[in-house]
């Protein structure tokens, strides 16, 4: 298996509401990460694990939650969210971190586009 | 901090004609550039990266660090290269955060 999946492909939520966005990868990579892209935008970093463990949190609100609970599954815990974060919200992987002065190839879901009524 | 820049948000360009995008970064280390394309309906993917020095699709790409410059390249358009293009940078070692530039539409007109 050489992809990316995510799940839901399409959620609307109240801003109430519990939710949670779940991404899956088989390759055996390491690092995972969440994007958020705002229509006609570039995709913008959220959040990094490496080995399970949360590596960069780009100052994210705390609505947002994620978990890694193990090397092929990441989930993003919504939670109060605002009409303002409605977008789409897209997960990659990666072989590992960067090391030896190189990156590794980020691989894209094809995202979970949420629409916060 | 790390920047990149694309210029033009929309390009079209004949098939058979040469074709360009342009890329500026600005970053006080040693990044790594990184073209990603999404054609319709797909998922963001790799295009090329400026270590590999590779030709992907007939596309080539140069880091010149004198201009800060990345701009990605092809002699002769085909219609199925329109997508949307964007630039990206990773930074030292260390830094993995994947900036990327606000895009360029391309179009190639048969």
């Amino acid at each position: 298996d050489t992809e990316v999946t995510q799940t839901p492909k399409h959620l609307v939520m109240g801003m109430t509401n519990k939710k949670s966005l779940k991404c899956e990868q088989h390759m055996g990579h390491r690092a995972m990460y969440w994007y958020k892209q705002k229509a006609k935008k570039p995709p913008e970093l959220m959040f990094v694990y490496s080995y399970e463990k949360l590596s960069i949190n780009e100052s994210v609100p705390s609505r947002f939650s994620p978990e890694c609970p193990n090397s092929s599954l990441l989930n993003l815990h919504l939670h109060a969210l605002q009409p303002e974060d409605s977008a789409l919200y897209l997960c990659a992987s990666s072989l590992r971190l960067a090391a030896s002065g190189r990156s590794y190839e980020q691989y894209f879901g094809p995202g979970t586009r949420l629409t916060v009524t | 901090a790390q920047r990149v820049t694309q210029p033009e948000k929309l390009l079209s360009v004949f098939k058979g004609a040469p074709v360009e995008l342009k890329c500026n970064y600005s970053y006080s280390g040693s990044p790594e550039l990184f073209w990603y394309v999404q054609y319709s309906r797909q998922r963001l993917q790799l295009l090329l990266r400026h270590i590999s020095r590779e030709s992907i699709k007939g596309f080539t790409a140069d880091l010149n660090k004198g201009e800060t410059s990345f701009h990605l390249k092809k002699p002769f358009a085909q219609e199925e290269d329109s997508a949307m293009y964007y630039c990206a940078l990773s930074g030292d070692f260390g830094n993995e955060k994947l900036t990327f530039g606000t895009g360029t539409r391309l179009t190639i007109i048969p």
